[in-house]
């Protein structure tokens, strides 16, 4: 069974900083993709990342880049240069490329890491 | 712009009354999806459709049944709401199998009193 663990409930950072949330995995497969979304207050999820198990560079987007270290099957989120609109609620979450249909869609995510930006 | 909307933002229900609720995507995606979240457990799959008139459970399917009879509407049905139903439920779409992810809607807050 998949499982997704996010051991940081909350984390707390200063503006302009940078911040690592951590997520590690456990699947037996060898074909998945990792993924994360915030969570802003408003409640809507938005896609930020993602990263693919034969992928061999880390993925990156704008200030958001993935620390995928598939040994340790870590997939932590690294935000540089922290903004206070950066402020949410941040899950990872996998998902397992299998046939076409039946399930292959299906995420499963962690329980989410609470992140504040502080002025 | 990929849209998802959901019929409610705040929905309040009374224990046994029987719960429609509404999500439609307006890109013609192939899987539409329903998660219920609750603090501290993160999103939970309750039903999924990757066809019309096609379904499949999800991981806490108990308590709901789906509807999907055009492809742009994925109906979530509590038959008989009881106060353990009480959460934010997120509904989903994506192109297909292959596509990387998912969109939400604004997510429908349920309370059952």
């Amino acid at each position: 069974a998949q499982k997704i663990t996010q051991t940081q409930p909350g984390m707390f950072v200063q503006e302009k900083e940078a911040v690592t949330l951590d997520c590690t995995y456990d699947t037996s497969d060898q074909s998945y993709g990792l993924f994360w979304y915030k969570q802003p207050s408003s409640g809507e999820m938005i896609f930020l990342i993602y990263q693919g198990s034969y992928d061999e560079q880390n993925a990156t987007e704008g200030r958001y880049s993935l620390n995928f270290q598939k040994a340790r099957k870590s997939a932590n989120l690294v935000i540089s240069a922290s903004q206070l609109g950066d402020s949410a609620m941040y899950f990872c979450a996998m998902r397992e490329v299998g046939p076409p249909q039946g399930g292959s869609e299906k995420l499963v995510f962690g329980k989410g890491t609470k992140l504040t930006v502080n002025p | 712009d990929v849209k998802v909307t959901q019929s409610s933002r705040y929905l309040v229900k009374r224990t046994g009354e029987k719960v429609f609720l509404e999500c439609v995507q307006d890109m013609d995606h192939e899987n539409m999806f329903w998660y219920r979240q609750d603090p501290g457990l993160g999103l939970r799959l309750i039903y999924f459709s990757y066809d019309v008139k096609m379904k499949e459970k999800g991981d806490i399917p108990e308590g709901y049944s789906v509807s999907r009879e055009k492809k742009e509407r994925f109906s979530l049905i509590l038959e008989s709401a009881s106060t353990n139903q009480t959460s934010m439920y997120l509904c989903a779409s994506s192109w297909d199998s292959l596509s990387l992810e998912q969109y939400f809607g604004p997510g429908t807050r349920l309370t059952v009193t």
